[in-house]
């Protein structure tokens, strides 16, 4: 089956611009999805196809997909940024959510 | 406002049944595709089933398939999973998500199951 791997966490400093990426066999190929989930809550989409954003998520939120790795950015860093983020893709049928990503803001 | 709300969880015995109910406001429910989604404590996410906004398709996880039914009233407004021979395993936070494309745009805010003896 279709595995998707992110870094366990990524830290960043408030102001500054965190990168997340989320690693599959040829993932450029496919529509990838990335959602915010903060503690307690249900998760959020805040990229759609690679590099979309949803009606109501700031600029600050970026997406790219090429080759092997997509890529989440997080520019200019807030403290309402920490949560874990997750990539999603459908494959063979079936959804697969990435491992996920907790992003700390120092 | 848009809204999913879940309902039906709760505790049961290793091999016992549960059947779990998402009641959506707010938008036209008939033209989403509707997915469950699960989150065992502490863990990651992982999507669970998938309906077609008609329900004529209809896509399981390995982990669930023959003991998962994925189903949907649209005249009611509302998506279901019936859950049978359920696993210590199956212990989750269970969220129900529209998908307007292949993105799971609306989300609701999840029901508990445990599965305990």
């Amino acid at each position: 089956s279709y595995e998707l791997t992110q870094p366990l966490s990524v830290s960043v400093a408030l102001g500054q611009t965190a990168r997340i990426t989320c690693g599959g066999n040829n993932i450029g190929s496919k529509n990838v999805h990335w959602y915010q989930q903060k503690a307690g809550q249900a998760p959020v989409l805040v990229i759609y196809r690679d590099s979309s954003r949803p009606s109501g998520i700031p600029e600050r939120f970026s997406g790219s997909n090429s080759g092997n790795t997509a890529t989440l950015t997080i520019s200019r860093a807030q403290a309402g940024d920490e949560a874990d983020y997750y990539c999603q893709v459908w494959d063979s049928s079936a959804y697969v959510f990435g491992t996920g990503t907790k992003v700390t803001v120092l | 406002q848009v809204q999913l709300v879940e309902s039906g969880g709760g505790v049961v015995q290793p091999g016992g049944s549960l059947r779990l109910s998402c009641a959506a406001s707010g938008f036209t429910f008939s033209t989403y595709g509707m997915d469950w989604v699960r989150q065992a404590p502490g863990k990651g996410l992982e999507w669970v089933a998938f309906i077609r906004y008609d329900g004529n398709d209809k896509h399981y996880a390995d982990s669930v398939k023959g003991r998962f039914t994925i189903s949907r009233d649209n005249s009611k407004n509302t998506l279901y999973l019936q859950m049978n021979s359920l696993r210590l395993e199956d212990t989750a936070v269970y969220y129900c998500a529209a998908a307007a494309t292949d993105a799971f745009d609306i989300w609701g805010q999840g029901t508990m199951v445990t599965v305990s003896s």
